[in-house]
């Protein structure tokens, strides 16, 4: 079945540089999409979401980007900080009355000081 | 609030035993949500409430696997008989915003272990 797919299993980034995490999914229906992180211990947590009519979104340090040509999303972290180490997931949702979320296997995020 | 919480927190059982996992809510989240996490197939959905409502139960494993939640405040997730192959971190997460799933509240988790 369709599914999503991250392409980094691992990134390792020092103190101070922004930080890239990719994410690949196939399921063109999706019009919903979120970035989780999950430190150790504890459950994910919400960093950001994008609809499918947006290719653009900032928060706070994040931004996502949804590219819907080649669908792919990504993450990006400015002034990456070691709290930033944790496990970064992309989660998306097919739409509908359905508000089941299909998560990728994640990406583990290491920030060396 | 303390957030959503679940109980226990570790959870270790031999192969045939029922397991019983708890979870209360955010106050007010009219949606609550049980994943399963392993190695292998990351976070999966194996069932969501609304109202206290089950809306969609694909997730669930197997006959083995049922979920309840009597009240807005309480849901429980039983496994009966347990199995190895059930070992895994169980979260339950609760929302209010049905259109902005991302903002599900996630518990600490429930290890479990079945030897």
């Amino acid at each position: 079945g369709e599914s999503v797919g991250l392409h980094l299993p691992t990134l390792s980034v020092q103190e101070g540089d922004n930080s890239i995490i990719n994410c690949a999914y196939s399921n063109s229906a999706s019009d919903y999409f979120i970035w989780y992180k999950q430190e150790s211990g504890k459950g994910p947590q919400f960093i950001i979401d994008i609809r499918s009519n947006m290719d653009k979104r900032q928060g706070q340090r994040v931004t996502v980007l949804l590219n819907k040509t080649v669908k792919h999303l990504s993450l990006q972290i400015a002034a990456t900080q070691p709290g930033d180490s944790a496990v970064y997931f992309c989660a998306e949702n097919s739409g509908g009355s359905n508000y089941k979320l299909t998560f990728g296997k994640g990406t583990l995020l290491t920030v060396n000081p | 609030d303390a957030g959503v919480i679940q109980s226990p927190r570790h959870e270790v059982t031999e192969m045939g035993q029922e397991v019983t996992l708890r979870c209360k809510p955010i106050s007010g989240h009219d949606y609550l949500f049980w994943y399963r996490q392993t190695m292998m197939r990351g976070l999966e959905l194996l069932i969501y409430f609304n109202n206290n409502v089950p809306i969609d139960d694909s997730g669930m494993p197997e006959d083995r696997f049922s979920a309840k939640m009597p009240n807005a405040s309480f849901s429980t997730l039983k496994i009966q008989p347990s199995e190895p192959r059930d070992s895994a971190v169980y979260f339950c997460a609760s929302s209010f915003e049905v259109n902005r799933l991302g903002s599900a509240f996630f518990g600490q988790g429930t290890r479990l272990t079945v030897v």
